[in-house]
């Protein structure tokens, strides 16, 4: 895995902004990309998904955008509300392997 | 069970003892994965199950790791002689598939540990 330090990146934005969240990675073979969300004392969840065939996949208030070409990934939050706070990170995956990034701290606002 | 399960949920214990983490993942998972997270980084990959195949250890950073999946279902991760570089969260994920696939990992809670 990788590991950038003791602090990560942090966002915040006031409740009812949009948020955007990024992730560069690293492998050009990977192929398929999920976004997770990890609350304080609690295990990552599972996001939404993309996979390398797809530039834009959105779910409910959420968007994953994905630009090969500069191997970017980001996701974006709609109207953030303060139960979005956490920390979201990316997976990418391709040739048997699987790795994470160390991920954003979103804070919102009221 | 509904989801991946980990206990205990928060373990204290001294420099130089050995503990025990336990995970029960998702039933019918045949992929199971241990992390580690250390305060304010991302997921350490440890060691990786994939039904009866022996298991991917590569990222396990000492001697003193060692894991087993008993039955193809729960596993343990033993940590030997504990040093309070080992203090972190310990992150279990299962999974339908195999890694590498597009299959996504569920996670458990985590177990916090802390060496004193």
């Amino acid at each position: 895995g990788e590991s950038v330090g003791l602090h990560l990146p942090t966002l915040s934005v006031q409740e009812g902004d949009n948020s955007i969240i990024n992730c560069a990675y690293s492998n050009s073979a990977s192929d398929y990309f999920i976004w997770y969300k990890q609350e304080s004392g609690k295990g990552p969840q599972f996001i939404i998904d993309i996979r390398s065939n797809m530039d834009k996949r959105q779910g409910q208030r959420v968007t994953v955008l994905l630009n090969k070409t500069v191997k970017h990934l980001s996701l974006q939050i709609a109207a953030t509300q303060p139960g979005d706070s956490a920390v979201y990170f990316c997976a990418e995956i391709g040739n048997n392997d699987m790795r994470f990034g160390a991920g954003t701290r979103l804070t919102v606002k009221p | 069970g509904a989801g991946v399960s980990q206990s205990p949920s928060n373990k204290v214990t001294e420099k130089g003892k050995d503990v025990e983490l336990r995970c029960d993942p998702i039933s019918g998972h045949t992929a199971l994965y241990w992390y580690r997270q250390s305060l304010g980084q991302g997921l350490e990959f440890l060691i990786y199950f994939q039904g009866n195949s022996a298991p991917d250890k590569s990222g396990l950073p000492s001697d003193r790791f060692s894991a087993e999946r008993t039955g193809g279902s729960v596993s343990t991760l033993t940590i030997q002689r504990t040093q309070q570089e080992d203090s972190a969260v310990y992150l279990c994920a299962s999974s339908l598939a195999q890694r590498g696939s597009t299959d996504t990992q569920y996670f458990g809670p985590g177990t916090r540990l802390t060496v004193l």
